[in-house]
């Protein structure tokens, strides 16, 4: 199955600052998911990132926010943008492999103060 | 829209028994995926197991079986002899077989059940 190197696995930011978080695989992949899990709760889906085309966003999550990068088969970023208190959660990026097998980095905690 | 419930915010086992968590889902699809991950306090996701809606047959990997219920749309999953690194938080989870919209097979999750096991 893939790996997937996610960095950072942890900061702490100022409101009103961005963030991006990167996830490395180490193999080629078609779809990387995004998801965000809030203290205590599941995860949530923000986007899913195709390579060479935009990201596709679930309600409730917008582009200009969490903007997305996919230059690759093995590469995404995505960014918090103007950070709120409310944006503290765990972010962790996801890819499918073998059709129905996922894989997920290791989540970036990020706390907003 | 999928749904996947799970009833159970926490549960507690003895070390070296048999617990059941249980995930309920609604679809109205026929043919889908299933999935119990489990996350420990390291946050890592991990798969623990999978089951194909086609397939009759409960999947079974080692300590960890499922009771697939299809008509009664339920999935729990069944965790024998417990051992205190079964603790963590265990997310039952769908994906559709066909893709629709944008949304190209994600996985939808249920809120999670606490498992914690006592020596």
């Amino acid at each position: 199955s893939a790996v997937i190197s996610q960095k950072p696995s942890r900061d702490i930011c100022q409101r009103g600052t961005s963030l991006t978080i990167q996830c490395q695989v180490d193999s080629q992949v078609t779809m990387m998911f995004w998801y965000r899990q809030q203290p205590g709760q599941s995860l949530t889906l923000i986007a899913t990132a195709n390579q060479g085309s935009e990201a596709t966003y679930e309600s409730g999550f917008v582009i200009d926010k969490f903007p997305i990068s996919r230059p690759n088969l093995t590469f995404s970023t995505l960014t918090v943008s103007n950070m709120s208190p409310e944006d503290s959660s765990i972010y962790l990026c996801s890819v499918v492999v073998a059709n129905y097998g996922y894989t997920f980095g290791s989540g970036t905690r990020l706390t907003v103060v | 829209a999928q749904t996947v419930t799970q009833s159970q915010p926490e549960m507690s086992v003895q070390e070296a028994e048999t617990v059941t968590l249980s995930c309920t889902y609604d679809t109205s699809e026929s043919d889908y995926y299933l999935f119990w991950y489990k996350q420990p306090p390291s946050r890592q996701m991990i798969l623990v197991i999978r089951q194909e809606a086609y397939k009759q047959q409960n999947a079974t990997e080692n300590r960890f079986s499922v009771n697939f219920q299809k008509a009664a749309k339920s999935f729990s999953l069944k965790i024998s002899d417990s051992q205190l690194g079964d603790a963590a938080m265990y997310f039952c989870a769908y994906r559709s077989v066909w893709n629709y919209g944008g949304s190209q097979g994600n996985l939808i999750f249920g809120k999670g059940t606490k498992l914690s096991v006592k020596p």
